[in-house]
């Protein structure tokens, strides 16, 4: 049964740079699109982005400019980097799996445990 | 971005209680719609995607509906394991999007 587990920095002061890793295990590492969502404590959920297993990216427009999203196929991993983060960016970080029918995801359906990362000077 | 408002934003029920979620979208999503289930201090887990496809392991007593700009969740008899927020997602479009949740709460 596929597992997703994530590890990174969970205390970061503003203007520094967020790294989260999630490794795959238990199952095919291609064919899906392996996504980032947060959520602030207490609020709703918000899609970072996402890659596929040619390393096709796609990002939410709000993160654009400071993400990147990067996967190790020889790893089974994919990770985020967030640049310049301020408090705004304090939220639960979650890694998931992007299943499609089609082109694109449908829905996450498994997912990684979070890591909250606060952002603090 | 396509905006999601689920309805109510909170809602209290009593065991064996059937309830029903609603969420629309801003705009025609056809039927590429997601539900979740989250627990305090858990992961989101996904219910039903493309609107109706119930997921592998959860229990039939949830269905959902719709298309275009309105669905639905529907809880038949409410166990005590489904006390927990409910969000939908939009598949249709980048960025795909969430709506702010229902929290389904004990009577």
């Amino acid at each position: 049964q596929m597992q997703l587990q994530q590890w990174g920095a969970g205390l970061l002061k503003p203007s520094e740079t967020l790294s989260l890793t999630c490794a795959v295990s238990g199952g095919s590492f291609s064919g899906f699109y392996w996504t980032w969502i947060r959520q602030p404590p207490g609020k709703g959920l918000e899609w970072i982005g996402d890659i596929n297993y040619s390393g096709s990216t796609h990002y939410n427009p709000s993160v654009k400019s400071r993400l990147t999203i990067s996967i190790a196929t020889s790893k089974n991993q994919f990770s985020l980097q967030l640049t310049s983060v301020t408090a705004a960016d304090a939220a639960f970080y979650y890694c998931a799996r992007g299943y499609a029918s089609g082109t694109y995801a449908d829905a996450f359906d498994i997912w990684g445990q979070g890591t909250m990362v606060t952002v603090s000077s | 971005d396509i905006q999601m408002t689920q309805s109510p934003s909170s809602v209290s029920a009593s065991v064996g209680d059937r309830v029903t979620f609603t969420c629309r979208a801003s705009q025609g999503i056809s039927h590429w719609l997601a539900w979740y289930q989250q627990q305090p201090g858990k992961a989101p887990r996904l219910l039903i995607s493309a609107a109706s496809s119930l997921q592998s392991g959860v229990p039939s007593r949830f269905s959902g509906s719709g298309s275009g700009t309105h669905f639905t969740l529907t809880i038949s008899s409410l166990q005590p394991e489904d006390f927990a927020t409910y969000y939908c997602q939009q598949a249709t479009s980048f960025p795909y999007t969430f709506g702010q949740g229902t929290k389904l709460e004990i009577k």
